[in-house]
């Protein structure tokens, strides 16, 4: 069984504060793929990035970076120099390749609230 | 470009009455799913379509609910004899394939009374 958690609810900091959003995954699969979506209070959920199994390349995006670590099965979010714009409930997905379909899993989404 | 689009935005029914959701995906992608997004149970998966066939169906919650995709585009969801806990965000996401990122519509709010 496949399975996301963000053990983190709600993470408030105060603007230009750095900020780590955990997620954890379960899978059996060998080839799969991670995401993060931003879902901001307008509600449309926002692709962020997409990590495949056998890349664990960390990934800088402007103020955004990711840390992929298989050993621990974790795939970590973090934003440097938070802004209020940042604000925002954030997903971490995963597709596992024996779904055959490519739908995702996601975890419960974390809150993150910046404050000015 | 035109993102995926989704009709109504919001959606008010009594209970016992059918709803239909209305999804238009990202021109050229093949994927097309389905989820729902509820306070109790978070994102959930309910179908996927390639092309006009959907593979999986195993997330529809009951038989209540079925979905078609015609001419590999236009999705929609039907909700028959509604539900007070059909009430929900039904939201619609499309990619080039399976495995890529899938973009997302604005969802649509069905509140069923």
């Amino acid at each position: 069984a496949q399975k996301v958690t963000q053990a983190q609810t709600e993470i408030s900091v105060v603007e230009k504060e750095d900020v780590t959003l955990d997620c954890v995954y379960e899978t059996r699969d060998t080839t799969y793929y991670l995401f993060w979506y931003k879902q901001p209070p307008s509600g449309e959920l926002v692709f962020l990035i997409r990590r495949n199994s056998f890349d664990e390349q960390n990934e800088i995006s402007g103020r955004y970076s990711w840390n992929f670590q298989k050993s621990t099965s974790s795939f970590n979010f973090t934003i440097t120099a938070s802004q209020v714009v940042d604000s925002a409930v954030y997903f971490c997905a995963l597709s596992a390749r024996s779904s055959n379909t490519g739908k995702l899993i996601f975890g419960q989404g974390t809150t993150l609230q910046v404050k000015p | 470009g035109a993102g995926v689009s989704q009709s109504p935005s919001n959606k008010v029914t009594e209970k016992g009455k059918d709803v239909e959701l209305r999804c238009d995906p990202i021109s050229g992608h093949t994927a097309l799913y389905w989820y729902r997004q509820s306070l109790g149970q978070g994102l959930e998966f309910l179908i996927y379509f390639q092309g006009n066939s959907a593979p999986d169906k195993s997330g529809l919650p009951s038989d209540r609910f079925s979905a078609e995709r015609t001419g590999g585009s236009v999705s929609t969801l039907t909700i028959q004899r509604t539900q007070q806990e059909d009430s929900a965000v039904y939201l619609c996401a499309s990619s080039l394939a399976r495995e890529h990122e899938q973009y997302f519509g604005p969802g649509t709010r069905l509140t069923v009374t």
